[in-house]
């Protein structure tokens, strides 16, 4: 069973626009942690950002935000203003006890000027 | 000072070919991974080594081999290349003890691997 989808393949928008990722894990653990990592076209891995499962509460960091809510399982990514250094692929990532890092199979955000 | 660095970053082999590819962190962590990034840029854990024992191993063909020689070396040694093995390998550390990552993973900036 996949164990973080992120639903979205692949989004365009425009400069400026805001745009949102989403990122849904599955998870039997009571503690886990939660990450996004960006990958540019010049391919290298960026740590954006790292939840645990006892802190829902959101972050801002910028023009970045994320929206953790373990109701719905989800870990969104949310660009405000977006720009086109930001086209590149998100990957969410899920830690579980005994585990590496699970990624999901990323979206791909193509921002045009 | 490069924290995590990989060599070569660049692979073109034969099919058949037995090829390797190192991998160095200069962080002080103690463990550290590979993972294979296919052309659909999927992004899987292939091996993790915590203080120079292996503590993860996903279903992998037994021609990929990791060698840890200290915790702050991971080299991969590839068998008899086979054309589904192109894909780029990314080597990375992080602090944690054990098996779960906690923390932040440093990725090295990856070794395109293309078998012909």
């Amino acid at each position: 069973a996949q164990k973080v989808t992120q639903a979205q393949t692949e989004i365009s928008v425009v400069e400026k626009e805001d745009v949102t990722l989403d990122c849904v894990y599955e998870t039997r653990d009571t503690t886990y942690y939660l990450f996004w990592y960006k990958q540019p076209p010049s391919g290298e891995l960026v740590f954006l950002i790292r939840r645990n499962s006892f802190d829902e509460q959101n972050e801002i960091s910028g023009r970045y935000s994320w929206n953790f809510q373990k109701s719905t399982s989800s870990f969104n990514f949310t660009i405000t203003a977006s720009q086109v250094v930001d086209s590149a692929v998100y990957f969410c990532a899920l830690s579980e006890a005994g585990t590496a890092l699970i990624f999901g199979k990323g979206t791909t955000l193509s921002v045009s000027s | 000072d490069t924290a995590v660095s990989q060599t070569p970053k660049y692979l073109v082999t034969q099919m058949g070919n037995d090829k390797s590819i190192k991998c160095e962190q200069n962080l002080g962590h103690d463990t550290m991974y590979w993972y294979k990034q296919d052309s659909k840029k999927f992004l899987k854990i292939m091996f993790s080594y915590n203080n120079k024992e292996l503590i993860i191993n996903e279903t992998v063909p037994n021609r990929f081999s990791p060698k840890s020689p200290d915790k702050a070396h991971l080299n991969l040694h590839i068998n008899s290349l086979e054309l589904g093995d192109s894909a780029v390998y990314f080597c990375a550390s992080s602090q944690d003890s054990n098996s779960w990552n906690t923390g932040e993973l440093f990725f090295g900036e990856g070794s395109r691997l293309t078998v012909l």
